[in-house]
This record gives structure tokens, sequence and C-alpha cells, in this order.
């Protein structure tokens, strides 16, 4: 399985500024995904991140609040922009495993806003 | 439509004690995956197993077992001999084939071990 990691691991920040969160795979992936976990909550999928292409969003995100990058095929960056207090959450990027079907995640970006 | 459920909220057991967490998943496809995830209070998400579903053997992996009955639309996880560490949320997912590799995630069982 791929080493995933992410920067920053925790976060405080107020409201109205934006954070950029880093996701970096130890090999190269296709298919690179983001999520939401809000506090005690499952998780929401934001976003597939391929490389060349622009990401993919889910019902209810959209690229001005949530910009992704992926520039190649080991890191992407996820923006959450103008942020409230309802944004604090656990920000986790995931990668699909190369000739498998499962996902394999990083350890989270804890965010605070206040 | 697609859906999982996981109706156990929390569960909590002393140690050593066994323990199955439920997940009933609802689909119209004939090939889909099944998943399995433990997220322990550091927050990382671990992978502990994928199911095919065309695949009904139950596996086995050391106190970890998990049953896939494709009658019932079930997938559940039984931990033996529970242990402390095994404290975490515990997450059921599914994923259809031609959805891109998507999740549908369960709400997730709290599991608590208690000393």
């Amino acid at each position: 399985s791929a080493v995933i990691s992410q920067k920053p691991s925790r976060d405080i920040c107020q409201r109205g500024t934006s954070l950029t969160i880093q996701c970096q795979v130890d090999s190269q992936v296709t298919m690179m995904f983001w999520y939401r976990q809000q506090p005690g909550q499952s998780l929401t999928l934001i976003a597939t991140a391929n490389q060349g292409s622009e990401a993919t969003y889910e019902s209810g995100f959209v690229i001005d609040k949530f910009p992704i990058s992926r520039p190649n095929l080991t890191f992407s960056t996820l923006t959450v922009s103008n942020m409230s207090p309802e944004d604090s959450s656990i920000y986790l990027c995931s990668v699909k495993g190369q000739g498998v079907y499962e996902q394999y995640f990083g350890p989270g970006t804890r965010l605070t806003v206040t | 439509a697609q859906k999982v459920t996981q109706a156990q909220t929390e569960i909590s057991v002393v140690e050593k004690e066994d323990v199955t967490l439920d997940c009933v998943y609802e689909t119209r496809d004939t090939t889909y995956y099944l998943f399995w995830y433990k997220q322990p209070p550091s927050g990382e998400l671990v992978f502990l197993i994928r199911r095919n579903s065309f695949d009904e053997q139950n596996e086995i992996s050391g106190r970890y077992s998990w049953n896939f009955q494709k009658s019932t639309s079930s997938f559940n996880f039984t931990i033996t001999a529970s242990q402390v560490v095994d404290s975490a949320v515990y997450f059921c997912a599914l994923s259809e084939l031609g959805s891109n590799y998507q999740l549908i995630w369960g709400a997730g069982t709290k599991l608590i071990i208690k000393p």
C-alpha cells in the first residue's frame, strides 16, 4: 500500500482566511480523493482529483470554495477558502491503489475555524 | 439507490469478549465491492478488508473475521477476544463497478473496549 502524508496535521484558522492542505504519496497514483469528516460523522467525498484533468466535485462542493490542484502523480493540494466555523472538520486525502479497488488514506488534517 | 447501514452507533464491551459489528448494504449492481476501515482515535483510516460481490467466502485474519451474505445483503465484522487496542470507529463502505471507485460510507460504529 502507498504511504501518504498530509500537511499540516492540524491548524487553527480565523474566519475568512484560507488554508491549503498538501497530500504527498510515495508512489505514482492515478486517482486521488479528498474527503471531509465533520466531528462525529462519516466521510463525505469532496472531489476526485486525477492528474491532467480538472477535479470532479461532488454535489454541495464547489471549486471556488475548495480549489484543488493535481500537478503530478504523487501530489495534490486542497484549499479551503473563506473559512467559516462550519468548515471545522478533518480533511483526508486518499489514493486508489494500482490494480486494486480499495483506497488508502493519509493521516488527515484537523482544521478548527474560530 | 446504493446505501450502507451500520445500525449500531456505539458498542461497549469488556476486554476479551467477542463483538460483532453489523453492516447492511443496498445496491442494484451485480458487481460491487465491500470494505471495512478502522479509524482509531488518532484519526487515520486504516483499510482492513475488501470483498468482491462474487466471492462469498468468509475470511479470517487473526482475531478478525468477516461474514459476507448476499442473501441478506450483509457484511458483518467480528472481533474475537477483543483488546483495548481495538477501540476505534469502524466504517463499512460499498463501491459499485462503474462508480469511478467512489465509496458509499456507513455512519460508522464506535467500539469501546473496556479493560
